[in-house]
């Protein structure tokens, strides 16, 4: 287990509605990235961050923006919801060679 | 983004079986590794791999590098139905820190 929880689990909002999704991790590392996981599509990187407040775009950031304040906690927002984020939501902590290693994922649905 | 290309999409074979599986990228990669996913759960680590040519195993998984560090490839020796899951592959390019995942490849064994 690599100290990671992410919160909530599930999550059924309305369409333009604002979503915060919590990442927590224990491990005190600096990279924390946040994913989103669809059918057909895999993982695909929405943001991630490299340090506090040092954040930058993934493959597929529009409508998410995400803050870090604390080493320790990485957040992702949905600004407006739409059903096209309906989704599961991975965070993920790591560095390169060490690899990522996953939370348990967020399932949102927006109806 | 970086396009990571996993074939096949999916596979069903018989308890015993051999699987081969394996993945492409549009440009050099640094790193390539392969993770497990169970149903509800987030991608696993299974191997990771630095450098060209680099074969490494872990108990009937063996995974390499690729040499012209755009490709890897996975086999399980002997599947069990435990092996039952989605294996993707991910690997960070040669800028940058960022994972980026394939579309996986669902594995299903037959008892």
């Amino acid at each position: 287990d690599a100290g990671i929880t992410q919160s909530p689990r599930h999550k059924v909002t309305e369409t333009g509605t604002p979503v915060t999704l919590r990442c927590h991790q224990t491990e005190n590392h600096r990279y924390m990235y946040w994913y989103r996981q669809d059918p057909g599509h895999g993982l695909r990187l929405i943001h991630y961050s490299y340090g506090v407040k040092d954040t930058d775009k993934g493959e597929v950031s529009d409508g998410y923006s995400v803050s870090r304040s604390k080493t320790e906690d990485f957040l992702l927002t949905l600004e407006s919801a739409t059903s096209s984020q309906t989704s599961v939501y991975f965070c993920a902590i790591g560095q390169g060679a060490m690899g990522a290693f996953f939370g348990q994922g967020t399932r949102l649905t927006v109806v | 983004g970086q396009q990571l290309n996993q074939s096949p999409q999916s596979m069903f074979i018989q308890e015993g079986e051999d699987v081969s599986m394996n993945c492409t990228s549009s440009s050099i990669f640094n790193t390539w590794l392969w993770y497990k996913q169970d149903p509800g759960e987030g991608p696993v680590l299974l191997i990771a791999l630095y450098k060209a040519g680099e074969l490494t195993s872990n108990g009937r998984l063996t995974a390499q590098f690729g040499t012209t560090r755009k490709d890897s490839f996975l086999n399980i020796s002997a599947s069990i139905p435990s092996d039952v899951g989605i294996y993707f592959c991910a690997g960070t390019p040669n800028t940058g820190n960022q994972f980026y995942f394939g579309t996986g490849t669902s594995l299903t064994v037959i008892p």
